[in-house]
């Protein structure tokens, strides 16, 4: 199964909206990780937290952590057109160098 | 960020060829590269990890001998898709990582179609 999951799947949201995506994981991380994909492409790393972190900020990201439940979001404020994409979470799985994916929420920001 | 080049972006072969794909870390050492598959609107699946020097590790249900995957050099990691067959068409990703970091680079990915 997968260790991680994001919920929604999939979510359509007008530009200016802000968007929230959560991800649940089943066993011990080290860390937690957000990833971007735009369709048809590699990746990109937005955002790492810690297991001993709850909420870490980057520009127009905020990322929180819930290790009592297992869980994460990741908010995306004041969106625009160009952050339509898949958004997936990635675990360690218990300080394993491997990324465990989940299986990806797809965003669409409407202009 | 740090850069992974993968190439090529996207290839057609013929039932039963050989296909290389070729990841390369533009401006870090990369100790470990893993390789994935990822299907059509599905999640990323860990295919191998692979580090400098050494005999890749293959995840559960993964054939070495089908996807044969070389790190050679600290800069290089090639995976190797013999015979391939429909069946194999996929979108192919690398990544790499250096040290004791968390953080991986992934590079644009391969979009492979057999035919």
């Amino acid at each position: 199964s997968q260790q991680g999951e994001e919920d929604p799947q999939a979510l359509s949201i007008q530009e200016g909206e802000n968007a929230t995506m959560n991800c649940s994981y089943k066993t011990s991380i080290n860390n937690l990780q957000w990833y971007r994909q735009n369709s048809g492409r590699g990746l990109v790393h937005l955002i790492l937290i810690r297991s001993n972190e709850r909420e870490k900020h980057s520009g127009r990201l905020r990322v929180t952590l819930d290790t009592s439940k297992k869980s994460s979001s990741l908010l995306i404020t004041a969106s625009r057109a160009a952050d339509t994409a898949s958004y997936f979470c990635a675990t360690d799985k218990g300080g394993s160098e491997k990324l465990v994916f989940g299986k990806g929420m797809k965003l669409t920001v409407n202009p | 960020g740090a850069v992974v080049s993968q190439h090529p972006s996207w290839v057609i072969c013929k039932s039963g060829t050989s296909v290389k794909i070729e990841c390369r870390s533009l401006d870090f050492q990369a100790t470990t590269m893993f390789w994935y598959r990822q299907f059509p609107k599905q999640s990323l699946m860990l295919m191998a990890t692979s580090n400098e020097g050494s005999k890749a590790t293959y995840e559960q249900g993964v054939e070495k001998d089908k996807f044969l995957i070389n790190h050679a050099s600290l800069t290089l990691s090639t995976l190797t898709v013999t015979s391939a067959h429909p069946e194999d068409s996929s979108f192919y990703i690398c990544s790499g990582k250096w040290g004791a970091r968390t953080e991986a680079f992934f590079g644009q990915g391969t979009r492979l179609t057999v035919v």
